[in-house]
């Protein structure tokens, strides 16, 4: 069974920080896609940045990165220059392919605060 | 861009009562997903609709049925409702790809509160 671990309940970052987010995954496939989501206080799921395992590049998304390292199964967010508005709950989840349509399997997830 | 609509956003059942949620994909989007969310909990996978036939099922209960309709549409009914079903319902979709990511796009939930 999967298993997505993120060990940070909540963080605080001043503004314009970066800031890093763990998540560690235990699977025995060798092929899957990671996620990251972010829920603000309003509740919605925004989509972040998606890295699949047989990438060889870290993905990029804007301010957003994500942090691949499959020997160790973490799959890190990385967030630069931290806004007002990334205050949120941010989720990693996990999809048992590479590609495909099967289910997400979130971790608990990390609430970060931005400090002004 | 069209995004995932749910409704009702709001719901507020007595126990014991029947609740229907609907939700409405992403234009061509040919998979649909629900999720059910505790209060300070992360999302449970709980049925999953592929071109109208269900593909996945997770920690669904068995008073709940799901469906998915010819226009793509699902209906999440939710039968003899319980204390411990107040969540947020979200609903997402996907469009098959192969393999890309087809990352899945989340509605904005239905909260439902039983008293």
């Amino acid at each position: 069974a999967q298993k997505i671990t993120q060990t940070q309940p909540g963080m605080f970052v001043q503004e314009k920080e970066a800031v890093t987010l763990d998540c560690t995954y235990d699977t025995s496939d060798q092929s899957y896609g990671l996620f990251w989501y972010k829920q603000p206080s309003s509740g919605e799921m925004i989509f972040l940045i998606y890295q699949g395992s047989y990438d060889e590049q870290n993905a990029t998304e804007g301010r957003y990165s994500l942090n691949f390292q499959k020997a160790r199964k973490s799959a890190n967010l990385v967030i630069s220059a931290s806004q007002l508005g990334d205050s949120a709950m941010y989720f990693c989840a996990m999809r048992d392919s590479l590609g495909g349509n099967e289910k997400l399997t979130f971790g608990t997830g990390t609430r970060l605060t931005i400090i002004p | 861009a069209a995004g995932v609509i749910q409704s009702p956003r709001h719901l507020i059942k007595e126990k014991r009562e029947t609740a229907t949620l609907k939700c409405y994909p992403i234009p061509r989007h040919d998979t649909v997903y629900w999720y059910q969310q505790g209060p300070g909990q992360d999302p449970q996978f709980l049925i999953s609709f592929y071109e109208k036939m269900q593909s996945d099922k997770g920690s669904i209960p068995d008073r709940f049925s799901a469906q998915q309709f010819s226009d793509y549409h699902s209906e999440l009914n939710m039968s003899s409702l319980e204390l411990g079903d107040s969540a947020l319902y979200f609903c997402a979709s996907s469009y098959f790809e192969g393999l890309a990511r087809n990352e899945q796009f989340f509605g904005p939930g239905t909260r439902l509160t039983v008293l």
